[in-house]
């Protein structure tokens, strides 16, 4: 069965300390893959995504993330972490063998930032 | 991209009652999503719909409890009838462009 991981429910961090969320996934193929976050009280925005070329993709905000294939991981990081980016964290995808197109996402990981 | 709003941002609702939660882009898009996401979860597909064609649900969902409608490519609604305490979630609509999707603020429904 398709399914995405982040195994991570709740990462707490120091403010400008480095940041990295877990997220794999198991598809036959590689997926398409996003990054996305959750303010409190806000709907979802879009931080990243991947769909080919350059493993390494550079988002908003500061934030990238690698594609390992070989470990099916799509890992999100910062090097430094601001107060602002407190936030629930979620990681999906999308199966390219899919007409449908339509997003599975993981359980999601809240971020907390200490002064 | 795609800029979305949704009406109503929030409401309390007493339960069997019904509530229109309507969904507005501001682009032509196919496909559009329903999900819902209840406290402290994540985001569940409630169901597709596409422009000119029945919206298909997700197993879990039928179309008496969350009728959907799409009569054009930048507009949707989607009811929650009957509503329980259980319905009690963030109801966000998705359009899909090429193979992204792009999320509104959503719908706050507290059922009482």
């Amino acid at each position: 069965a398709q399914s995405v991981t982040q195994p991570d429910i709740h990462i707490t961090v120091s403010e400008g300390a480095s940041l990295e969320l877990r997220c794999n996934y198991s598809y036959g193929a590689t997926p398409y893959l996003f990054w996305y976050v959750q303010s409190p009280g806000q709907g979802l925005q879009l931080l990243l995504k991947y769909f080919s070329g350059d493993t390494l993709v550079q988002g908003i905000k500061g934030f990238e993330a690698e594609f390992k294939r070989s470990q099916s991981s799509f890992n999100l990081r910062k090097p430094s972490v601001h107060w602002s980016d407190a936030a629930e964290y979620f990681c999906a995808v999308v199966d390219r063998g899919s007409t449908l197109g339509r997003l599975y996402f993981g359980r999601g990981t809240q971020l907390t930032v200490w002064p | 991209s795609a800029v979305i709003s949704q009406k109503p941002s929030r409401d309390i609702c007493q339960r069997g009652t019904s509530l229109t939660i309507q969904c507005q882009v501001d682009s032509q898009v196919t496909m559009m999503f329903w999900y819902r996401q209840q406290p402290g979860q994540s985001l569940t597909l409630i169901a597709t719909a596409n422009q000119g064609s029945e919206a298909t649900y997700e197993s879990g969902f039928v179309i008496d409890k969350f009728p959907i409608s799409r009569p054009n490519l930048t507009f949707s609604t989607l009811t929650v009838s009957n509503m329980s305490p259980e319905d009690s979630s963030i109801y966000l609509c998705s359009p899909q462009k090429g193979y992204e999707q792009f999320f509104g603020p959503g719908t706050r429904l507290t059922v009482l």
